[in-house]
């Protein structure tokens, strides 16, 4: 099945550094991929709709500066925590659609999620 | 807007037990919705759909029946098991094209041998 790998699974580092996380669809083409935060026995929020080869679309009170988005290619997108800070220690998930083959479009098809990045920042 | 609501967890059976967890959505239009399920430390792994009014989704035990008429996706199971101990989410896709997932603030289930 679709299977979509993200990495670092865990990352720790000091306040102030930039953290960037990769997302991979690995066996398919996803020209829309979408980054989540979970904060500790809560849901997932969405942060981000990445689209390949364009901006990506921030949800209301994402800073765009502080968590940049890239979605170089059909496979990969990245997010990257800028001048990180202990508030900005998360799970941080990332998901992406598969474009369906005979529509070209996302009707039926469902999000295939990473397993996360657990970021703590000291 | 759109929104999903879940029933307050933690929900906590013993193996074998029948598995109910609530779910109710508004929204305008047609929307998808979804069961996902979180094991620890990891992401989500989708569990069954409903694209439409009374489709039935189903996996591993796991079914979910799109109602319409009381807006509702609940999640079911007849007979649970340790193993599915994890935190389950319901959410809602728009019918609209962004392709955005709006989701429940999630269940856990704990399961007791």
């Amino acid at each position: 099945g679709a299977v979509v790998s993200q990495h670092p699974s865990w990352v720790i580092c000091k306040s102030g550094t930039s953290v960037k996380i990769e997302c991979r669809s690995l066996d398919f083409q996803a020209t829309t991929m979408f980054w989540y935060r979970q904060f500790p026995k809560q849901s997932l929020m969405l942060m981000a709709t990445s689209n390949e080869g364009s901006k990506a679309t921030y949800e209301q009170g994402v800073e765009k500066d502080k968590f940049l988005i890239n979605h170089a290619s059909l496979t990969l997108s990245t997010l990257t925590v800028t001048s990180a800070h202990p508030e900005d220690s998360s799970f941080y998930i990332c998901s992406a659609r598969m474009v369906d083959s005979l529509t070209r479009g996302y009707s039926n098809q469902p999000q295939h999620f990473g397993d996360g990045t657990r970021l703590s920042i000291l | 807007g759109n929104s999903v609501t879940q029933m307050e967890g933690p929900v906590t059976l013993s193996e074998e037990a029948f598995l109910t967890i609530n779910c109710t959505y508004t929204a305008t239009g047609y929307p998808s919705l979804f069961w996902y399920v979180q094991y620890p430390g990891e992401g989500l792994q989708l569990l069954l759909k409903a694209t439409k009014a009374d489709d039935k989704g189903s996996n591993k035990g796991f079914e979910a029946t799109y109602r319409k008429e009381t807006t509702s996706f609940h999640l079911e199971k007849g007979s649970v098991q340790v193993s599915d101990s994890a935190v389950y989410f319901c959410a809602l896709r728009g019918s609209g094209n962004t392709g955005k997932l709006i989701f429940g603030q999630g269940t856990t289930l704990q399961v007791k041998p």
